[in-house]
């Protein structure tokens, strides 16, 4: 089975400044996605950024981008020019490609707590 | 172009009762899946449902259980309520098309959730 973990409980960050969140996973699969998705206090669930595990190019999303690194299995997501409203829950989330069989569900962390100061 | 909506926002039941929630999907999508969210955890996969079955299912036990209705509406429904049921519960959406029920690479689109204490 999948796992995804997310190490850092609670990050904080200055207003315009950089940040970065950890994701490493656990998989046997050679093709997968990986997904950052925010969650602010209104509850809904967005998607930041996504990785077809394929492509060894990282994605990047205007100010988002990953450090994605495939044999270590680490995912991370960088945030360049911190605004107040980055601040939310960040989950990083896995999911088997059509490749493998296919799937909808999501595997996510625990999350990160991300706070961004003025 | 409403995206995906959860109804209601927020309920309290007791130990023991059964409890019905509700998701449409956002227009154009066929796929729904529910989580279910703890304070302070991540979202776990409840089911996934594409043309009115259940296609996939995590580590969920019987009691919970779920519908999808032709306008690719959907239910989830929890009997025998636990205090551990305590939880945001999540409905997500997706258009699959042909892609057979699973995968495909359309974007998943979450609703605000709906809160549910159990006393």
């Amino acid at each position: 089975a999948q796992t995804v973990t997310q190490s850092q409980p609670e990050m904080s960050v200055q207003e315009a400044e950089t940040v970065t969140l950890s994701c490493t996973y656990d998989t046997s699969e050679s093709d997968y996605y990986l997904f950052w998705y925010k969650q602010p206090p209104s509850r809904q669930m967005i998607l930041v950024i996504r990785q077809e595990a394929y492509k060894q190019q990282n994605a990047t999303e205007n100010r988002f981008s990953v450090n994605f690194q495939k044999a270590a299995k680490s995912f991370s997501l960088k945030i360049s020019d911190s605004q107040l409203g980055d601040a939310a829950m960040y989950f990083c989330a896995y999911r088997t490609s059509e490749t493998q069989g296919g799937s909808e569900k999501l595997v996510f962390g625990k999350g990160t707590k991300l706070t961004v100061n003025p | 172009d409403a995206g995906v909506t959860q109804s209601p926002t927020h309920l309290i039941k007791t130990r023991g009762q059964q409890v019905t929630l509700r998701c449409s999907p956002k227009s154009g999508h066929d796929t729904v899946s529910w989580y279910q969210q703890a304070l302070g955890q991540g979202p776990q996969f409840i089911f996934q449902y594409y043309e009115e079955e259940e296609r996939q299912r995590g580590n969920f036990p019987d009691r919970f259980s779920g519908h999808q209705f032709p306008n690719y509406s959907s239910e989830l429904n929890v009997n025998a309520l636990l205090l551990g049921d305590s939880a945001l519960y999540l409905c997500a959406s997706k258009q699959l098309g042909t892609s057979g029920g699973r995968g495909g690479t359309g974007e998943l689109f979450f609703g605000e959730g709906s809160r549910l204490t159990v006393l």
